[in-house]
């Protein structure tokens, strides 16, 4: 079971826009920053989101995200069959000493 | 161009010994963290371990806490992940990945992976 709780699966349809939510506590998301990581099948995770809202430069600005106390959002719009894939969420656990991740939140564009 | 790559994958009995390897390339390797995170067939990410750029710390997920150590060589670029008392439990790919200058989770990095099977 994974200390930060995402939704097992979303869907939306071509063009749509999907949030993804990561929910944790005042021990990590809540007291630091919030990373988000695209998986596609069979490759190794790339960055999309880190210090809870920016970009890397490589990652269109269709992905977006957001932070409010223990909670972060993960936000596609325009949504492309090339996004699907599976969506992590990671920080750091304070209490723990140690990082963590969401259990992963798979996306389907139907 | 930032690369990462693992290496010394493979099959081995329970309660045996591996050690992994990843050579970094394309950035300054002794300024920033670095982190071991594996998947288990199927399953989701798991951040294993992780250490500060210049080695002093070192950080444990509980689940490897006592039988993993993670070390690394900035002079060779290179980072490392002894595994003992495998169980199967540890069968998956394990990749490297770069952290900011300090461990927060913040992986704008991946290796490719190296798959390690614990079979008994």
């Amino acid at each position: 079971q994974s200390v930060l709780t995402q939704p097992p699966s979303v869907s939306a349809a071509p063009g749509q826009k999907v949030s993804i939510s990561c929910s944790g506590s005042s021990s990590d998301i809540g007291n630091n920053f919030v990373s988000w990581y695209q998986q596609l099948p069979g490759t190794a995770p790339k960055l999309l989101i880190y210090d809870d809202n920016k970009r890397p430069s490589v990652i269109p600005d269709r992905f977006s995200g957001s932070k409010s106390a223990t909670s972060a959002t993960l936000g596609i719009s325009g949504l492309q069959t090339g996004d699907e894939a599976d969506y992590y969420c990671g920080t750091w656990h304070s209490s723990l000493g140690a990082g963590v991740f969401g259990g992963g939140t798979k996306l389907t564009v139907l | 161009e930032v690369q990462l790559l693992e290496s010394g994958g493979g099959l081995v009995q329970t309660g045996g010994s591996l050690r992994l390897s990843c050579v970094a390339s394309g950035f300054t390797f002794g300024s920033y963290a670095m982190s071991w995170v594996r998947q288990a067939p199927g399953k989701g990410l798991e951040w294993v371990s992780a250490i500060s750029g210049s080695g002093a710390n070192t950080f444990y997920a509980g689940s490897v806490k006592g039988r993993f150590t993670t070390s690394r060589d900035n002079y060779l670029k290179t980072l490392y992940l002894q595994m003992n008392s495998l169980t199967v439990e540890d069968t998956a790919v394990y990749y490297c990945a770069k952290d900011d200058f300090y461990a927060v989770v913040n992986f704008d990095c991946w290796g490719q992976g190296t798959l390690v099977t614990v079979s008994s």
